[in-house]
């Protein structure tokens, strides 16, 4: 089954400062994707990224990078130079499987705060 | 404007009530999906469809029905028998997980239902 764990709840910090937000997830397929979702006061959830299983290359968006590693199973988010717009719930989901059943599976999510 | 639909964004019922929240896309998307969210639970999987008249349990899926009759709609009713029915909503699609699984998922607002 599969599985997407953020260990981390909540993470405080002061603007400008970087901040990195875990994902470990699990799952039986060779064939899957990791999706990392943004999820703003208003509660709607934002895409930010999505990195298929065979790409472990990092990337890097403006302020925001992914570091994917396969062999620890682990998708992760860095937010450089924080900023206070940048305060919200920070979703990681994997989906696996594709035909009847295949999913998505989030995390619990990381509530980040950025202070001024 | 392409998008989700939920409505209301928030709902009241009394406790034993059954009661239907709506969701609507006009992606052109096959799959669709409902998830609860409670606080420090991040969001749970209730139901999903990835085709018309079709659909398969979450992980959350008791006290929770559906259907699905057309490709846009997807409505989800709480019924008397959910046990803890207040919580968010969110409600979501995506382009056929069946066949890809490199796409994202479109989330609506979200209705908050409080039963009292």
């Amino acid at each position: 089954a599969q599985k997407v764990t953020q260990a981390q709840t909540e993470i405080s910090v002061v603007e400008k400062e970087d901040v990195t937000l875990d994902c470990v997830y699990e799952t039986r397929d060779t064939t899957y994707y990791l999706f990392w979702y943004k999820q703003p006061p208003s509660g709607e959830l934002v895409f930010l990224i999505r990195r298929n299983s065979f790409d472990e290359q990092n990337e890097i968006s403006g302020r925001y990078s992914w570091n994917f590693q396969k062999s620890t199973s682990s998708f992760n988010f860095t937010i450089t130079a924080s900023q206070v717009v940048d305060s919200a719930v920070y979703f990681c989901a994997l989906s696996e499987a594709a035909g009847a059943n295949s999913k998505l599976t989030f995390g619990k999510g990381i509530t980040l705060s950025v202070r001024p | 404007d392409g998008g989700i639909t939920q409505s209301p964004k928030y709902l009241f019922r009394k406790e034993g009530q059954n009661v239907t929240l709506s969701c609507e896309q006009n992606l052109n998307h096959d799959a669709m999906y409902w998830y609860r969210q409670d606080p420090g639970q991040g969001l749970r999987l209730i139901y999903y469809s990835q085709i018309v008249n079709d659909f398969q349990k979450g992980d959350i899926a008791e006290g929770y029905s559906v259907s699905r009759e057309k490709k846009e709609s997807f409505p989800l009713t709480v019924t008397s028998a959910q046990k803890n029915p207040t919580a968010f909503y969110l409600c979501a699609s995506s382009k056929s997980l069946w066949e890809d699984l490199n796409t994202e998922a479109f989330f609506g607002q979200g209705t908050r239902l409080t039963v009292v």
